[in-house]
């Protein structure tokens, strides 16, 4: 049981490249996340989707596309990556049953991916 | 708007024990608690749910205050293998239901010396 896979570990960069980062999950969750961790500033959610085929904005979108492409798939694309966005990427999936409301949320992370923009 | 997290930092020997808060301006369904190795995935300690619940997980437990939107967690008699960096995450109370922003907080470092 491989929980959350996220790909690639670490990728560098060009300013102005773009590239989509990959999240899958195996445990049939409903909501998968989104994270970028920076130092002093903590897990910041930049888009989150709480069921296949819908997506919010988190706190800082900017910069960034998501596709929920499947219940299991939740991809992070960076259109023309800059500098600022170097950062350790982090996807995470949940369950939530509306019909329990006693159902544990606990979100499971995947092992992250490192980027690094030059 | 992410949650306030206090202390930022603490240092302690093994045994002592710990509190660390985090606080919301918002109103809360629930508060999750993670942990961080260095290098690693933020792994899931224990979820409170609106009801002003505790619960415990070994020497460590926490509490939830909804009416004024705080959490505690409480580690007593810490050991080396406490040490990491510890996140409160938060779900918005919506129609007395939570819904799926979950946001964390900036982070307490503990670390633990022998």
């Amino acid at each position: 049981n491989a929980g959350v896979t996220q790909t690639p570990k670490f990728q560098v960069l060009k300013t102005g490249q773009s590239m989509t980062l990959q999240c899958a999950q195996d445990m049939n969750h409903n909501s998968m996340y989104w994270y970028r961790q920076d130092p002093g500033m903590g897990l910041r959610l930049i888009y989150y989707s709480a069921s296949e085929g819908t997506t919010d904005k988190g706190e800082v979108p900017n910069g960034y596309n998501v596709s929920r492409l499947n219940k299991r798939e939740f991809s992070l694309r960076l259109e023309s990556a800059a500098p600022s966005q170097t950062s350790v990427y982090f996807c995470a999936s949940s369950e939530k049953d509306r019909a329990n409301v006693t159902r544990n949320t606990e979100a499971f992370f995947g092992q992250g991916t490192r980027l690094t923009v030059v | 708007q992410q949650p306030v997290q206090s202390p930022q930092a603490v240092i302690l020997r093994e045994g002592e024990d710990a509190v660390i808060n985090c606080s919301s301006s918002k109103a809360l369904y629930s508060v999750h608690w993670y942990r961080q190795k260095h290098g690693e995935a933020p792994v899931f300690l224990m979820i409170l749910l609106k009801g002003g619940e505790q619960k415990g997980h070994e020497k460590i437990s926490a509490s939830f205050n909804e009416k004024k939107q705080q959490s505690s967690l409480y580690l007593t008699a810490s050991q080396l293998s406490y040490s990491g960096t510890y996140f409160c995450g938060t779900e918005p109370l919506i129609s007395n239901f939570g819904n799926e922003k979950l946001t964390f907080g900036t982070g307490t470092r503990l670390t633990i010396i022998p």
